[in-house]
């Protein structure tokens, strides 16, 4: 069964510094996604992506968070200037538009910041 | 703003033993996800319910959608331990490719 694969899948990273996720979506899917769950809480919607632009977004998803489909597979989210508070775990996801499917979730990548 | 509520957040229940998890929602949506989550794990799909009156059913699980109501259930019958796991209720706006906005999830623990 077709997957959605995160990578790397833990980062470990300075505060301050700038960290890239990346996400391959399943290949006939249009939509795409990403949220984080911070541990132990819920998952909190960041950011959808369609037709190359973002659809949607959260008011976690401020100016330090940006996305980009930078090729016809992958999907990244970049954080610029990381804080102690982003670390959470990242979930991509990916969707084919069709109602009657879910959205499908990626391993995820856990983001600690020091 | 779209709030979505679970109850019980924990559960600990005896193996064949039967319970219910509510999921409330403050829209009018018409669709609805549950999904399950093992620890340090990704989300997995269980159950799509996209009308009024749906039920779905897989193995011990059974969820059903009251849109009226803004109300979904996930009923557990005879528990085992393999169901151990949190499950979230998402809920969607009602557009292809929107937010899934999720409850805080019910942390179940089945114990013999």
């Amino acid at each position: 069964e077709p997957e959605v694969t995160q990578t790397p899948s833990h980062q470990v990273t300075q505060m301050g510094q700038e960290v890239i996720l990346r996400c391959v979506p399943i290949s006939n899917h249009l939509y795409f996604y990403w949220y984080r769950q911070i541990l132990g809480q819920k998952v909190e919607f960041l950011v959808s992506f369609y037709n190359n632009e973002i659809s949607e977004k959260s008011e976690i998803f401020d100016d330090q968070f940006s996305v980009e489909r930078p090729d016809g597979s992958n999907f990244t989210l970049k954080i610029r200037s990381t804080k102690l508070e982003d670390s959470a775990m990242y979930f991509c996801a990916s969707s084919d538009g069709d109602y009657n499917q879910p959205q499908h979730f990626g391993d995820g990548t856990r983001l600690s910041i020091l | 703003e779209l709030k979505v509520e679970q109850n019980p957040l924990f559960l600990s229940m005896q193996e064949g033993k039967n319970y219910t998890i509510y999921c409330n929602y403050s829209t009018t949506s018409d669709r609805l996800y549950w999904y399950r989550q093992d620890p340090g794990k990704s989300l997995e799909s269980l159950f799509v319910l996209l009308s009024n009156g749906a039920v779905k059913q897989e193995g011990r699980l059974m969820a059903s959608l009251d849109t009226k109501a803004r109300l979904s259930t996930l009923h557990i019958t005879a528990a085992v331990h393999d169901l151990s796991a949190t499950y979230f209720c998402a809920v969607d706006t009602n557009q292809a490719g929107t937010a899934l906005i999720f409850g805080k999830g019910t942390t179940l623990s089945v114990s013999s």
